[in-house]
């Protein structure tokens, strides 16, 4: 069980927006802006989607954004494409380093 | 552009250790970076190991603490992992990453490689 809760999966139609949530506690992602998300395709590493909680590395896609809300992280991607078929993975300090249990994302 | 390849055997026997290398390449092992390795059993997420700087200092999950020892070879530019006492339960996808200890963020992954644990 990670300490980092995440839902299992979330499903949306192409051009929707989808919000993926990741909740820990007042101790880490609430006392600190260091969440960040991957994407992950079958068979393929994970890349880095969102660091510091909303930033954008150079190259990923202005449709994902990052966001906090007390102690749950949230990352948003609008204008759904195919491609974005994948699971996402939060991380964070809580307690120790700790992955988020994941979120398959359906394009419908 | 920073590389990373991991290496080692694809099976390990019941009770033995896991070996793995990381080669970095594009980047020395010496910069301001903390090193880590990720692992993924097949249809499941995302599992922190542990990381190394290139001091000789670690952290690693404290659930496989007891188990767990990476360390680093800078005249290589490479990081190693090796799991004793290994199960079933630890056949997975190995990953090394680099991580952003300021920020919290691996901007820099291997491919991986898969570990099976058989007799």
């Amino acid at each position: 069980q990670s300490a980092l809760t995440q839902p299992a999966s979330v499903s949306g139609s192409p051009g929707q927006s989808i919000t993926i949530s990741c909740t820990g506690t007042s101790s880490d992602v609430g006392s600190y802006n260091l969440v960040s998300w991957y994407q992950q395709h079958p068979g393929k590493a994970p890349k880095l989607m969102i660091y510091e909680g909303s930033k954008r590395p150079s190259g990923v896609s202005n449709r994902f954004s990052g966001s906090k809300s007390g102690n749950t992280a949230s990352l948003t991607i609008s204008g759904l494409q195919a491609e974005d078929e994948a699971d996402y993975y939060c991380f964070s300090y809580a307690g120790s380093k700790v992955f988020g249990g994941g979120t398959k994302l359906t394009v419908l | 552009q920073v590389q990373l390849q991991e290496s080692g055997p694809g099976l390990v026997k019941p009770s033995g250790t896991l070996s793995l290398t990381c080669a970095v390449s594009g980047g020395s092992i010496s910069s301001s970076n903390w090193w880590s390795w990720v692992r993924q059993p097949p249809g499941k997420g995302l599992e922190w190991i542990g990381e190394i700087f290139h001091s000789g200092s670690t952290n690693y999950n404290p659930s496989l603490r007891s188990r767990v020892t990476i360390s680093v070879d800078k005249s290589k530019n490479q990081f190693s992992l090796k799991l004793s006492s290994v199960t079933a339960a630890d056949t997975a996808v190995y990953y090394c990453a680099r991580h952003d200890d300021l920020w919290n963020f691996f901007d820099y992954w291997g491919q991986g490689t898969l570990v099976t644990v058989s007799s």
